[in-house]
């Protein structure tokens, strides 16, 4: 069964802290690994990530995969109050084309 | 571009009542998909599509139908609402199976079925 695990579920640290969060995946013919970031509404778009050892970095969030491993982890450094949010890991199936998506790890950042 | 709108925002059923729940994109875009948000489950797929007059079941297709009679819109009905089918619903679109391309969500349709 094609399944995609994010650990760790929930998240709780002070503003300035880094953290990271992990998403590993079991996932037949894959094509990409997507991050999103879920606050009160939709999930918004993060990174997309096709190849492995090569980071994508956004500001003070950055992605790598490895598809050796099968993981992809996401980083955030210098953590902020407005970065607390559902962060939600994704992958992509060729084949039937579909998204398969983690659970999602809840990261909450306290002033 | 409006992106990917989703009518109404929020909804409050009767047991065994039907509805439609409206997703439109006007971003030209081929795949269009609906999900669920469970707590503790994540989204899971409800329906898709990957053009006009082509549907396809997902994870969770039971008590759902879906059409797509144009590019624009892929409306989800509830044929006979249980309150199992309480839950966030989001529609998504990209433009095509390419796996480079982005997925946009629309706001999300919260629905409560008493």
């Amino acid at each position: 069964e094609d399944k995609v695990v994010q650990s760790p579920l929930s998240l709780v640290v002070h503003e300035g802290d880094t953290v990271t969060l992990n998403c590993s995946y079991e996932v037949t013919n894959f094509r990409s690994l997507l991050w999103y970031k879920q606050e009160k509404k939709a999930p918004t778009f993060l990174f997309m990530l096709t190849s492995s050892g090569i980071e994508k970095k956004s500001g003070r969030l950055s992605s790598i995969l490895d598809k050796k491993e099968l993981f992809s982890i996401l980083n955030i450094t210098a953590t902020q109050t407005g970065d607390s949010a559902i962060y939600i890991c994704a992958v992509f199936q060729g084949g039937s084309e579909k998204l398969v998506f983690g659970k999602g790890t809840k990261l909450t950042v306290n002033p | 571009n409006a992106g990917v709108t989703q009518t109404p925002k929020f909804q409050v059923l009767k047991t065994g009542q039907s509805m439609t729940l409206q997703c439109a994109q006007d971003m030209n875009h081929e795949y269009m998909s609906w999900y669920r948000q469970d707590p503790g489950m994540g989204l899971r797929l409800i329906h898709y599509s990957v053009g006009a007059g082509i549907t396809d079941q997902g994870e969770v297709p039971n008590g759902y139908n879906v059409s797509r009679s144009t590019t624009e819109d892929f409306p989800l009905r509830l044929l006979s609402a249980a309150p199992s089918q309480t839950s966030v619903y989001f529609c998504a679109s990209r433009e095509s199976g390419n796996p480079t391309d982005t997925q946009y969500f629309g706001p999300g349709t919260r629905l409560t079925v008493l």
